[in-house]
């Protein structure tokens, strides 16, 4: 596609469930980023990944939080044992090379746990 | 730590009127700033990228500014239409470490036919 793609779009945990958030980047594109949103605020980053290689999670809020992207390609956000303070969209986003160029942003997973 | 403040936070106008988004940030050692739409349930749509050498830039109606000495900048939209209905969110990265973007809260913006 031409577009950042994320799945699935909307996501209903019951607290205490493990959920897993796909993102496909832009081909090509080097570097990856996830955001939270939470309603009525600005996205908050949670992490980076240059290729393989996660150079920056200082935004993972807790260690319940884990992401992955093995191949350089798509990239994966773990919840375990949801809270239901995580209830945000969590927004992936691709740039180009070593990611000091325009972000891309894709359309968001909602994440409601009850 | 880097923070970045839009205001205001809401905005309505008539259509046509031309309007000013503003975006400040407290440390000016960025690398890029960049200008978001988001519709409501949406993800973010690049609107324009100013990097750290540039003043402004330019796409259709809109003109963003940028002013690294004072930490500000500014999204100019002509002749508003209700379609430029959407909250706008300014985005920094810098001034070290990796390119994660600091966003603004947004300015939620509603023009009226």
């Amino acid at each position: 596609g031409a577009g950042v793609s994320q799945s699935p779009r909307y996501k209903v945990a019951k607290r205490g469930q493990d959920v897993a958030l796909r993102c496909d980047p832009i081909s090509g594109h080097v570097s990856l980023f996830w955001y939270q949103q939470a309603l009525g605020q600005g996205p908050e980053f949670l992490t980076y990944f240059q290729n393989e290689a996660q150079l920056d999670k200082s935004g993972l809020p807790s260690d319940r939080f884990f992401a992955e992207r093995p191949e350089g390609s798509v990239s994966t956000l773990k919840i375990q044992r949801t809270q239901q303070e995580d209830s945000a969209v969590y927004l992936c986003a691709s740039s180009f090379g070593n990611g000091n160029n325009e972000q891309f942003f894709g359309p968001g997973t909602r994440l409601t746990v009850l | 730590k880097q923070e970045v403040t839009q205001i205001p936070a809401a905005l309505s106008v008539p259509e046509g009127e031309n309007l000013v988004l503003n975006c400040s940030f407290t440390d000016s050692a960025i690398y890029n700033l960049q200008w978001f739409r988001q519709d409501p349930g949406k993800g973010l749509t690049s609107l324009l990228l100013i990097q750290s050498s540039q003043r402004e830039q330019t796409s259709g109606r809109l003109n963003a500014s940028l002013d690294k000495s004072s930490g500000r900048s500014t999204l100019y939209i002509a002749a508003s239409q209700p379609g430029d209905s959407a909250t706008y969110l300014c985005a920094v990265s810098g001034p070290s470490g990796t390119y994660k973007y600091i966003f603004g809260t947004g300015t939620r913006l509603k023009v009226l036919a």
